[in-house]
C-alpha cells in the first residue's frame, strides 16, 4: 500500500530535549516535505528537499533541521525544543513535474506538546 | 511572495444544501491549485486538482474552475452529505520556487 508513515503519533516533551520525528514514504517520491498546522494559521511549511541530499527552507524553519540521506526517509529533528513549536506536524511527499511538486501525499501527523 | 486566502469558518450547513469555498491567490507566473481535505483526525488529502487557467478539477461532486483572470479557485458542490464535514485546505505550487502555499483552512459541518 502507498503511504507516507511517520513516527511517533504523539510525543509529550520538556523544553531543550532534542527530538526527532521520522517520515518515510514507499513510492519513490523525489519531493519530501514537513509541515506544520496551528489553529487559525492552516499549513505552514517548514522545510523541503527536491531529492537526496538536498534539502531548502520553507516558510517556517526557525528551529528546526531535516536530512534526505536516503530518498524514502526524511526526519525531522528540534534540537531544542519549545512551547512555541508545540504543533501538529504532517509529513508529505510527492513526485515532481514541470509545473513544481504534484499532489502531496500526506502522513497521519504527529502531535507534539511541548512543556 | 505567494498567498492563498480562503473564506473564514465554520461554515455550518443542513445535509442537501450547496457548498461554497471561496479561495483567492496571489502568485506570480503560471501555479498549480489544489484543493486538500482533511477529515477529522486524519491527514490531508487531495480532493482536487487544476494545473492551468480554465481547467476544472472535479471529484466526489466537488468541482472548481482555476480562473486566472479573478485569481480564484472557488470550491462548489451541489448537494453536501453529513460525511462531508471535514477542513478544506486551498493551496498553490509553482515550478519555480518550489513551495507550497496553504490557505488557513475552512472547517465545513454538515448537520442531517
Amino acid at each position: 500500500e502507498a503511504q507516507v508513515t511517520q513516527n511517533p503519533r504523539y510525543l509529550i516533551t520538556v523544553t531543550g530535549k532534542k527530538l526527532t520525528v521520522t517520515c518515510s514514504q514507499n513510492m519513490n517520491h523525489e519531493y519530501m516535505s514537513w509541515y506544520r498546522q496551528d489553529p487559525g494559521l492552516g499549513l505552514r511549511q517548514i522545510y523541503y528537499s527536491m531529492n537526496v541530499e538536498v534539502t531548502d527552507k520553507g516558510d517556517v524553519p526557525e528551529g528546526y533541521k531535516v536530512s534526505r540521506k536516503e530518498k524514502r526517509n526524511f526526519p525531522l529533528i528540534l534540537e531544542s525544543p519549545s512551547p512555541n513549536q508545540t504543533s501538529l506536524y504532517f509529513c508529505a511527499s510527492s513526485l515532481i513535474t514541470s509545473g513544481g511538486p504534484d499532489t502531496q501525499y500526506f502522513g497521519p501527523g504527529t502531535r507534539l506538546t511541548v512543556l | 511572495g505567494d498567498s492563498v486566502t480562503q473564506m473564514e469558518g465554520p461554515v455550518t450547513l443542513s445535509e442537501e444544501a450547496f457548498l461554497t469555498i471561496n479561495c483567492t491567490y496571489t502568485a506570480t507566473g503560471y501555479p498549480s491549485l489544489f484543493w486538500y481535505v482533511q477529515y477529522p483526525g486524519e491527514g490531508l488529502q487531495l480532493l482536487l486538482k487544476a494545473t492551468k487557467a480554465d481547467d476544472k478539477g472535479s471529484n466526489k461532486g466537488f468541482e472548481a474552475t482555476y480562473r486566472k483572470e479573478t485569481t480564484s479557485f472557488h470550491l462548489e458542490k451541489g448537494s453536501v452529505q453529513v460525511s462531508d464535514s471535514a477542513v478544506y485546505f486551498c493551496a498553490l505550487t509553482k515550478a519555480a520556487g518550489n513551495k507550497l502555499t496553504f490557505g488557513g483552512g475552512t472547517r465545513v459541518l454538515v448537520k442531517p
